[in-house]
């Protein structure tokens, strides 16, 4: 089967660095994905994964480990903005399916 | 621009009353999907569809139907509504899936309350 865990609620201040973790169980794993959806809002592509190491975007950086099913989106130099909810998502070509966790809500505070 | 459209926005209707939501999409893109949002319960999989012509059952199809006659437009079926399909639903498309996954770009939302 397919699980993905990530924490529901996270708190920080701006200006400061956080890490979301991700942890995922699939047979067929073929990429993760981290999302961005603020309240209300369509979630919106971050970064994609396929190879182990780290991924870097600007303040946000995506890393993979898939011999421990393991993710992590970090946030760094924190802004009112970044208040969302963070998805991670992993596809799997055994069942060409895009499995989204519950997602992580951020709040940044001044 | 290029964007996923979604029509209505916002809609409040009676059980049993037959809906459809529109989707439809500007990039050209092979593949699409149907998603609800549910408090707790993250974003799940309603209905797929890797090219024209071609759907596919998500992990929740149960009550909704799906056609895909052009590859631009991805309607949502509700033949007959129940409350507990009461939702935030998005489409969402992509290039094909293939060997290599592509992000998928999101519609605005639609979300409606069946009473």
């Amino acid at each position: 089967g397919q699980n993905i865990d990530q924490p529901t609620e996270m708190t920080a201040t701006e200006g400061a660095i956080v890490q979301i973790n991700c942890t995922y169980q699939t047979s067929g794993f073929n990429g993760l994905f981290w999302y961005q959806q603020h309240a209300g809002e369509a979630p919106t592509f971050l970064s994609y994964n396929v190879l182990d190491g780290l991924e870097e975007k600007g303040r946000f950086s995506s890393f993979l480990s898939r011999s421990k099913g393991y993710s992590y989106l970090l946030l760094k130099e924190l802004q009112m903005k970044d208040s969302a909810s963070y998805l991670c998502a992993v596809s799997d070509h055994n069942t060409d399916k895009l499995i989204f966790g519950t997602g992580t809500r951020l709040q940044v505070f001044p | 621009e290029a964007q996923v459209t979604q029509n209505p926005r916002y809609l409040i209707t009676v059980t049993g009353k037959k809906l459809t939501v529109t989707c439809s999409q500007n990039m050209n893109h092979e593949y699409m999907s149907w998603y609800r949002q549910d408090p707790g319960l993250g974003l799940r999989q309603i209905y797929y569809s890797m090219n024209v012509e071609v759907t596919d059952k998500g992990d929740v199809p149960e009550g909704y139907k799906v056609s895909r006659k052009e590859k631009r437009n991805f309607p949502l079926i509700l033949e007959s509504p129940s409350p507990n399909q009461t939702s935030l639903y998005f489409c969402a498309s992509s290039l094909s899936r293939g060997q290599r996954v592509h992000e998928q770009y999101f519609g605005p939302g639609t979300r409606l309350t069946v009473t």
